[in-house]
Order: C-alpha cells, then structure tokens, then sequence
C-alpha cells in the first residue's frame, strides 16, 4: 500500500544530542513537509522541499536541518541548538496540480530526557 | 502573510445532531485553497474536505459540507447527524496557489460528540 511511513514513532533526546526523525513515502510525491505540533496547538510549518535537492525553510526552521537526496526520503534533524524539541512531529507529502491535499505520515513524538 | 483563526477551542454536540465549526482566515491573495483536516486522539491527519477559491459551489464530501463566504473570508466546516467516532480535533488550513504552497493551519477545534 502506498503511505508515508514515519520513525520512530516515540524518540527521546538528552541533552546536547541530535536526532534525527525519518520520513519516507512510496506515493511518488514531489513535494514534502515538516510540521511541528505542541500540545492542544495547531501545526506550524518548520521545512518544505518541492523538488529533489532542494528545500526551504518554513516559520521554524531554527534548531532544526533537513535534506532531500532522494525523491522518497525527507528526514528531519532536531540539533542541539533546538531548545524546546518536544513536540508531535508530522511530515506530509503531496503530489502538484488540483487540490494539492497534504497526505500525512503517523508522526513521531519526541521528548527531552 | 496568511492566517487562519479558529475561535472555538472546544465544541459539544449530541449525537445525530448537526454541528458547525468557524474558520476565518486573511489573505490579501485571490487564488487559494481551503482545507480541513481530522486528528483523532492517536495523532493522525485525515483529510476531510477542500475549497478553491474559485469554485462556485460549496464543497460537499458526505456527511462534511464547507460553508464558504468568500467575502467574510470564511470557511465553516459543517457535520451533519454526527457520530461517536467525529470526536476529535479539527483543524481548518490554507494554501497560497503562488509562491509557499505549503498550507498554513489554524489552532484548531476539539469537538466531543456525546450520546
């Protein structure tokens, strides 16, 4: 079945480590997100990537890197300079053209020990 | 910059009852699509129902139904005969059809369906 496959699904984090968050889909997306949840909140926008090799920073981006080698894989880095990382992370795919609906993986919650 | 608002943190309906949940947004963009998206209690994203905004009629996808007033820059999501299994947040977005397509989300509403 095609579907974004999100791993983890719980991670934690000590102090001063990075970690990183995969993301992978099988539905030949071009376009692919990192949202950032907090608790009873809205999500709020931290990476895009539109096309292979390129990406762009959404309205968090700091503490946070990204990469876009391969059309399926989208993973997120949570870097030592990310204070505050607990959160809900969902990443989201989508295909350009009519509708452009946003096809979301199961998310991963992240915690600081 | 865009915004969507939702000002209802939190909603109850009796069950089979119908129930409306507000979304306005501000965008000084003419060309845009609205969403609404379904979070149950185990993280999820479901998508609901979509709205261009320039499409004539409301957007109706079963027992969902968008009430869009382009004018009032809103774009209520209606549920009709609701069910146990619509309890859950939900969450209205925006997309710009130019520049960053990434769709922007409101703070969202919970709404507990009771019998």
């Amino acid at each position: 079945d095609g579907g974004i496959t999100q791993s983890p699904k719980y991670l934690f984090r000590k102090e001063g480590q990075n970690v990183t968050l995969s993301c992978e889909q099988n539905l030949n997306h071009d376009a692919m997100y990192w949202y950032r949840q907090d608790p009873g909140q809205g999500l709020r926008l931290i990476y895009y990537s539109q096309i292979v090799n390129d990406f762009q920073k959404g309205d968090i981006a700091e503490g946070y890197s990204v990469s876009r080698e391969k059309k399926e894989s989208f993973p997120l880095t949570v870097t030592s300079a990310q204070k505050n990382p607990t959160a809900f992370y969902l990443c989201a795919s989508t295909l350009h053209g009519f509708n452009e609906k946003l096809f979301f993986g199961s998310g991963t919650q992240l915690s600081v020990l | 910059a865009q915004k969507i608002t939702q000002t209802q943190p939190g909603m109850f309906v009796q069950e089979k009852e119908a129930v409306t949940l507000d979304c306005t947004y501000d965008t000084s963009d003419q060309s845009y699509g609205l969403f609404w998206y379904k979070q149950p209690s185990s993280g999820e994203m479901i998508f609901l129902i979509y709205q261009g905004s320039y499409d004539e009629q409301n957007a109706t996808e079963g027992r969902y139904s968008l009430n869009f007033q382009k004018a009032r820059k809103s774009a209520n999501l209606v549920i009709s005969a609701s069910q146990l299994g619509d309890s859950a947040m939900y969450f209205c977005a925006m997309r710009r059809d130019t520049g960053r397509r990434a769709l922007t989300f409101g703070s969202g509403t919970r709404l507990q369906v009771q019998p």
